[in-house]
């Protein structure tokens, strides 16, 4: 069974940082890309970044909200993806999901098929 | 790019067909997913493409649209399709959900 699994989270001050780390199985890891998404209480979804699989290059995209605090980075051979907070804001306060994008070359779709549980990252 | 999602929220009841939509700010093809969020679980994908529906999905949910404009169809609503959708588009970064729509009973 293709799973991931959040951990990593807590309760954090303003301004300090966070890691959270997101471990997958039952699928070759390297293969895909991975996204963070984040829920803040009472909010809708908000995509936060993503980073490529190594055969693309591994780099990252990030949205304006979180670029230059948060990064992501992978390790294929722990098969597990990072996100790092740093300078963590009240309004970083939500629960972050682990995705998997779906892309592959021989399905050039992307969007967002496994997901992790979740994680809660209170800031306060 | 913006996507704006409508409505809100919508009230049904069980056997009733219901529509969401989605309105992007710019074309962005046929690029774009439907998600169904339960709370405290994790979101799950219910159709890529616009109109792929994704395995194990049941045929009650169907999507449609390319361009700007996007549609999530459920017929026949069973108890447990009372929950909260949303649109993503996945044409270019950063990608953006939809505001989501809670479907009530």
């Amino acid at each position: 069974e293709e799973r991931l699994a959040d951990s990593g989270g807590g309760l954090v001050q303003p301004g300090q940082s966070l890691r959270l780390s997101c471990s997958a199985s039952g699928f070759t890891f390297g293969d895909y890309g991975m996204t963070w998404i984040r829920q803040a209480p009472g909010k809708g979804l908000e995509w936060v970044g993503f980073i490529r699989r190594k055969q693309l290059g591994g780099t990252t995209e990030h949205d304006a909200s979180v670029k230059g605090r948060f990064t992501i980075s992978r390790d294929d051979s722990k098969s597990i993806v990072y996100l790092q907070m740093n300078s963590l804001k009240i309004e970083d306060s939500a629960v972050y999901y682990c995705t998997r994008n779906s892309w592959q070359p021989s399905n050039p779709i992307d969007a967002f098929d496994v997901w992790g549980q979740g994680i809660l990252v209170t800031v306060s | 790019i913006q996507m704006a999602q409508s409505p809100s929220s919508l009230s049904a009841s069980i056997g009733d067909t219901v529509t969401i939509t989605c309105r992007a700010s710019q074309d962005i093809r046929n690029d774009l997913g439907w998600y169904q969020h339960k709370t405290g679980k994790a979101p799950k994908l219910l159709i890529s493409g616009a109109s792929s529906l994704q395995s194990g999905v049941p045929p009650r949910f169907s999507g449609s649209g390319s361009g700007t404009d996007f549609t999530l169809t459920i017929s026949n609503l069973q108890p447990e399709d009372f929950v909260t959708y949303y649109c993503l588009q996945d044409y270019s970064f950063p990608y953006t959900f939809g505001q989501g729509t809670k479907l009530e009973i």
